[in-house]
């Protein structure tokens, strides 16, 4: 079925880095850009960063540009987020999922947690 | 694109027909605005794209309407499951954005 799952969260120190991996299962990976989202503990949603079916174009979010880089392997379908210069307010479960280029994001991986903390 | 949702929370009954509110601060673009069900604990769900057009496997209590700045989303009786936070979201320009929610609570 279709299916995306995250994973490399974890309690990282201020200014400490973590890279997220999100492996694609089901689908044509290459037939779709792909997207990060958080979702800091009681808060709302927080679009991240897109990426391409080619990784030709990417997008960021102010709050996390120049910090953050989205990548993805198309041969592995997987897609990757390698996060730096982490801050508490970066604290948050972070979630992948699959957009149609036009269109929204139709499926959701389950969420991986990532807390920064000393 | 700031997306403003309300009410902030809607006390409801099982039954009761509910409506939630987005309002963009400018036009979105070819109505690429979309709605997301998510549960505690869970990831979210989509439920409508492009405005009005229900996502695969969403039951058609669900509808949603608008177009430029004034989008609602409408869930026609409210059943159990249906409890939960809404959000909007708009993915016609980049940065793509999220409305702050609405919660549908069992009143």
């Amino acid at each position: 079925q279709v299916q995306l799952v995250e994973s490399g969260g974890g309690l990282v120190k201020p200014g400490g880095s973590l890279r997220l991996s999100c492996a694609a299962s089901g689908f044509s990976f290459t037939d779709y850009y792909m997207t990060w989202i958080r979702q800091a503990p009681g808060k709302g949603l927080e679009w991240l960063s897109f990426i391409s079916s080619s990784g030709a174009t990417i997008y960021y979010a102010d709050s996390v540009k120049g910090r953050f880089t989205i990548s993805r392997d198309n041969a592995k379908n997987s897609l990757f987020l390698e996060m730096n210069s982490l801050r508490a307010e970066d604290t948050a479960v972070y979630y992948c999922a699959r957009k149609p280029p036009t269109d929204a994001f139709d499926i959701w991986g389950q969420g991986t947690m990532v807390t920064v903390s000393s | 694109i700031v997306l403003t949702q309300s009410p902030g929370t809607l006390p409801l009954s099982p039954g009761d027909r509910a409506t939630l509110s987005c309002r963009a601060s400018q036009s979105v673009s070819s109505s690429y605005l979309a709605w997301y069900q998510q549960k505690p604990g869970q990831a979210p769900r989509l439920l409508i794209y492009g405005a009005s057009s229900r996502a695969t496997g969403i039951p058609d209590r669900f509808s949603g309407s608008g177009s430029g700045t004034d989008f609602t989303l409408t869930i026609s009786r409210l059943e159990p499951e249906d409890f939960a936070v809404y959000y909007c979201q708009q993915y016609g320009s980049s940065p793509l954005t999220f409305g702050g929610g609405t919660k549908v609570e069992n009143k």
